[in-house]
């Protein structure tokens, strides 16, 4: 596997909680990515990132931010968890426009 | 808009049956299309991209840009490649809901 970390890797909070992600790579990557995964919906991209300090938006950022301010990690904040965010979350990266390698993903229940 | 259909949410074949997975994508750009795979309680892996024409596992998928499709098959299904498969268009990917493929011995 890329050397790719994602922590923690199952949590359970609380609505209304801030709650953050993290992944963590060891490629010096470019590219790294968030999606979540849902039954019936696949993955979709929440945020993605081309460099350090440089972010977009994906398919569903509404509720989620970002940060990234090294090489090597990519945060992903919940400000006021809510149900409709829990998810399993998968972080990817990529070294250019190119192949994907995933992360072992989190698992987030919101109650 | 870029989007990525997959028709069936579960396709069960015997072992040794042929496998099709369909996939389906609308872009108006030339697409880059791939293949991922999630066997059970592993991580999301890449399988196949169209542009190296590769056979992985048994498995070959062609891009046919006429009817906007990049199917996936297997001549003969094995009990090993039950799991999730996801079809992927573009950079950042875009999704489709996947296929649950289930082999049956």
């Amino acid at each position: 596997d890329a050397g790719i970390t994602q922590s923690p890797r199952h949590k359970v909070t609380e609505t209304g909680t801030p709650v953050t992600l993290r992944c963590h790579q060891t490629e010096n990557h470019r590219y790294m990515y968030w999606y979540r995964q849902d039954p019936g919906h696949g993955l979709r991209l929440i945020h993605y990132s081309y460099g350090v300090k440089d972010t977009d938006k994906g398919e569903v950022s509404d509720g989620y931010s970002v940060s990234r301010s090294k090489t090597e990690d990519f945060l992903l904040t919940l400000e006021s968890a809510t149900s409709s965010q829990t998810s399993v979350y998968f972080c990817a990266i990529s070294r250019d426009v190119d192949e994907q390698y995933f992360g072992p993903g989190t698992r987030l229940t919101v109650t | 808009a870029q989007r990525v259909t997959q028709p069936e949410k579960l396709l069960s074949v015997f072992k040794g049956a042929p496998v099709e997975l369909k996939c389906n994508y609308s872009y108006s750009g030339s697409p880059e299309l791939f293949w991922y795979v999630q066997y059970s309680r592993q991580r999301l892996q890449l399988l196949l991209r169209h542009i190296s024409r590769e056979s992985i596992k048994g498995f070959t998928a062609d891009l046919n840009k006429g009817e906007t499709s990049f199917h996936l098959k297997k001549p003969f299904a094995q009990e090993e490649d039950s799991a999730m498969y996801y079809c992927a268009l573009n950079t950042p990917l875009v999704f489709g809901k996947g296929t649950r493929l289930s082999v049956i011995a």
